[in-house]
């Protein structure tokens, strides 16, 4: 089936850094990727949605200036948080249509810690 | 906007025991919908899509049931196993945008 991969795994950093999150499609083309925030104990929230060559579609209330979508190829997706606070300590989630698009393939996610 | 709710929150039951989990939409109008298992400080692993056009789907000891019309799914999980604990997590996807929209949860404990 088809893999989704996400890197780091996990990230420490300190308050008012930036941190790069990636998401790859490892055998199959993605033109559209989808970011995910999972706070502690909380559901999966989209965030935005990547797309290849153009501009990220962000949800309501997501700051595009602080959390930076690029998808520069139809394998990679890239997540900077600008700037983190402890606040945006989360888990963070990528996933991809499949060929057929009626199912997504997550990646394991990337825990990033704030400190 | 798309609601989803899970029902129960948390569950906790002895092994070997049948159980059904709960999941209500607020808008009809779906394209598919999915659960997810997921295990703490993991990401998601598929276990069950349904189309909008289907009723229930099977898998091994599970099966997803799907009543569009109402807004509600249900997974079925038989026999339980300590292995099954994780959370379960539905997810609707409505429209051509590909976005899951997912349900709040059920913490699921299969005692030994």
């Amino acid at each position: 089936g088809a893999v989704v991969s996400q890197h780091p795994s996990w990230v420490i950093c300190k308050s008012g850094t930036s941190v790069k999150i990636e998401c790859r499609s490892l055998d199959f083309q993605a033109t559209t990727m989808f970011w995910y925030r999972q706070f502690p104990k909380q559901s999966l929230m989209l965030m935005a949605t990547s797309n290849e060559g153009s501009k990220a579609t962000y949800e309501q209330g997501v700051e595009k200036d602080k959390f930076l979508i690029n998808h520069a190829s139809l394998t990679l997706s890239t997540l900077t948080v600008t700037s983190a606070h402890p606040e945006d300590s989360s888990f963070y989630i990528c996933s991809a249509p499949g060929t057929g698009a009626l199912e997504q393939y997550f990646g394991p996610g990337t825990r990033l810690t704030v400190t | 906007k798309q609601e989803v709710t899970q029902i129960p929150a948390a569950l906790s039951v002895p092994e070997g025991e049948n159980l059904v989990l709960n999941c209500s939409f607020t808008d009809s109008a779906i394209y598919n919908l999915q659960w997810f298992r997921q295990d703490p400080g993991k990401g998601l692993t598929s276990l069950l899509l349904i189309q909008s056009s289907q009723r229930e789907q099977t898998s091994g000891r599970l099966n997803a049931s799907l009543d569009k019309s109402s807004g509600r799914s249900t997974l079925y999980i038989a026999a339980s196993q300590p292995g099954d604990s994780a959370t379960y997590l539905c997810a609707v996807q409505g429209g051509a945008t590909n976005k899951l929209i997912f349900g709040t949860g059920t913490l699921l404990a299969v005692q030994p």
